[in-house]
């Protein structure tokens, strides 16, 4: 138990669904992070953020929306998604953006169907 | 571009025998380095981090060897057991910052009885 929670742990959607992932840290930590992790690939960072405010969007398309209603949340809302966009998504925290040692929670498997 | 890679990405140990697990990066810049675990259904587990001032530090079972003048980070385990079969990653930070983390493959522990 890394002190961070994402649900669901599994999900297979259509790709003109609307669904969101929730990640929810207990750590106290002010720095949330979500990753992408495909077949073989490195870890990809997507969104970080930073007491609440988002301090960095790596290029990720439109149809991933984050959102960090406090310190210990963070949601991604997935829309239209891509055959190709089925991987795991990691949700990490770490006590600030200084902080190197991150967190992670065990993901959830997405599958677009 | 700046990457962070592994020399392998199998590796099979007997169990009781010493795992080495390799890493090479090519940022010069880099300033920190960190070994992340990651097991079946699982996130990454942080394992050990070194600064670039140091050029090798332990843990529990662990150790980590930095060689930047080949810029070379290792992973050490001594003694291998069952529960050490995962995903090895190595990650460099340019500013010591989670946020920067450049991840690399994954080299794949397979602990044989």
């Amino acid at each position: 138990e890394t002190g961070v929670t994402q649900t669901p742990r599994h999900l297979v959607m259509g790709m003109t669904n609307k669904k969101s992932l929730k990640c929810e840290q207990h750590l106290g930590h002010n720095a949330m992070y979500w990753y992408k992790q495909s077949a073989k690939k490195p870890l990809e960072l997507m969104f970080v953020y930073n007491f609440k405010e988002q301090t960095e969007n790596n290029s990720v398309p439109s149809r991933f929306s984050p959102e960090c209603p406090n310190s210990s949340h963070l949601f991604l809302h997935l829309h239209t998604l891509q055959p190709e966009d089925s991987a795991l998504y990691l949700c990490a925290s770490s006590r600030g953006e200084g902080n190197t040692e991150a967190f992670f929670g065990q993901g959830t498997r997405l599958t677009v169907v | 571009g700046e990457s962070v890679g592994l020399h392998l990405p199998t590796l099979s140990v007997q169990e009781g025998d010493n795992s080495i697990i390799n890493c090479a990066y090519s940022n010069s810049a880099s300033d920190y380095f960190i070994w992340y675990k990651q097991e079946s259904g699982k996130g990454p587990q942080f394992i050990i981090d070194i600064r670039s001032n140091m050029d090798k530090r332990q843990g529990q079972r662990v150790t980590v060897l930095l060689n930047k003048t080949v810029k070379h980070l290792s992973l050490q385990i001594a003694a291998t057991q069952p529960g050490d079969s995962a995903v090895y990653f190595c990650a460099e930070s340019e500013a010591g910052s989670a946020r920067q983390l450049t991840f690399g493959s994954g080299t794949q522990l397979t602990v044989l009885p």
